[in-house]
This record gives C-alpha cells, structure tokens and sequence, in this order.
C-alpha cells in the first residue's frame, strides 16, 4: 500500500463549481500536509500548507485536514478555467517529503 | 521574488553519457531535494541535502550522485545514462530539514537517446 493515495481523476467540473480534492495517508508520522499544483511541463506550485488538523482559508482556496482519519481535501470554489491543472498533495515527515500521484482537474468553460 | 533555479532547462544526451544537473536554491534555504518525475507520474524522491551534508536517500540509482556547495547550491550528476532515465528532474528548496515549505523549481527535462 503506498503511504499517499489520491484519485488520478480526470476531475471535470463546470465552471464555478466547488472542487473537493482529497489525499488518504497511512503514515500517521507525517505532520505537515502540503498541496501543489502542477500545470503541464512546469515545476510543482506550492498552494498551502497545514500542520494542525482543521480548515486554512486562502482566497478561493481551502485546505482541510483530519489528522484522526488522515484524510486532507483541497476545496476550490468559484472554479475557473486557468485552475484546470493537476494538484498533487504532499505529506512532510522524518524522511522528507511524500507525494499523492496527483488528481487531474479539468474546469469546463 | 527569488525563486529555485534549475539548469539547464532542457538536455538531450545519449545512452550510456553523463549529465549534470544544477539547482540553485531560494536564498537563505539551507535544504534542496531532488526528485524524478516520469510522464503522467508523481515527483519520486531521489536525495536530499541540509546544510551541505546529504539527509536523506531515496530511489537515486548508484549511477548517480549528488552534492550541495559551500553556497548552497546542488549538482545531481548521473552516469552511464539509460532510456529510462529520461524524466523531468526537479529541485526543490527549503529552510530546516524537513521543511515543510519546500519550493519547486522549474526542472530541467532530460532526454536520453
């Protein structure tokens, strides 16, 4: 079992909706959770970050975590084109960073 | 404002050459990892270093090599090169290890042919 699952999607949703990504862990060493977005032949984009279990708010951008399910999400609201991009959530621990495969998300105009 | 900088951006080399690969981290950031990423993949962890000393070892081969300069900044050298070595490698950068705001640069994407 790998210690990040996250759903590779495509996700396609039409513009203005709420995105819901989500990351699981196994790893209950982790203790800060990140996401980045990553647009096509470009270099990870670091979005947020969390260390708490609890909800962060960055403009359109929520980040959630539940550190008793390790379970995180990643909400976008009023979703735009220009968010179309795979989002790759990323756990901190003792050895360094881990990543989710990504979730590909598509934003219809 | 500064950001990780990774060269070249692009490489074409052929089997069994040498590449090598240059990340100059966010100023003041005393920690840069390197990962490989494969088409349609999740960045892999390769090594990383903190204060010029390597911290951690993930899947580098034993083809490569890494190290971090008195300024920080960190060269991943990779010999007998393979197909399969052909990726987007990037460096990111970081104050204190872990770090858990760890910035990407853009990646040097590497051909081999």
């Amino acid at each position: 079992q790998k210690e990040v699952e996250q759903d590779p999607g495509p996700l396609s949703v039409p513009e203005g909706a709420i995105v819901s990504l989500n990351c699981t862990y196994s790893n209950s060493a982790f203790q800060y959770f990140m996401w980045y977005r990553q647009y096509s032949r470009k270099g990870p984009e670091l979005l947020m970050y969390t260390y708490s279990s609890g909800n962060k708010e960055d403009g359109r951008f929520t980040a959630q975590v539940d550190k008793s399910s390790k379970y995180i999400s990643l909400f976008i609201r009023d979703s735009q084109p220009s968010d179309s991009a795979t989002y790759l959530c990323a756990m901190s621990g003792a050895d360094g960073l881990t990543f989710g495969k990504g979730t590909h998300l598509i934003i219809q105009p | 404002a500064a950001g990780v900088i990774q060269s070249p951006r692009h490489l074409i080399k052929e089997k069994r050459e040498t590449a090598t690969l240059k990340c100059y981290p966010i100023p003041r950031h005393d920690t840069v990892y390197w990962y490989q990423q494969g088409p349609g993949q999740d960045p892999q962890f390769l090594i990383s270093f903190y204060e010029k000393m390597q911290s951690d070892k993930g899947s580098i081969p034993d083809r490569f090599s890494a190290q971090q300069f008195s300024d920080y900044h960190s060269e991943l050298n990779m010999s007998s090169l393979e197909l399969g070595d052909s990726a987007l490698y990037f460096c990111a950068s970081s104050l204190g290890d872990p770090g858990f705001e760890a910035f990407f640069g853009q990646g040097t994407r590497l051909t081999v042919v």
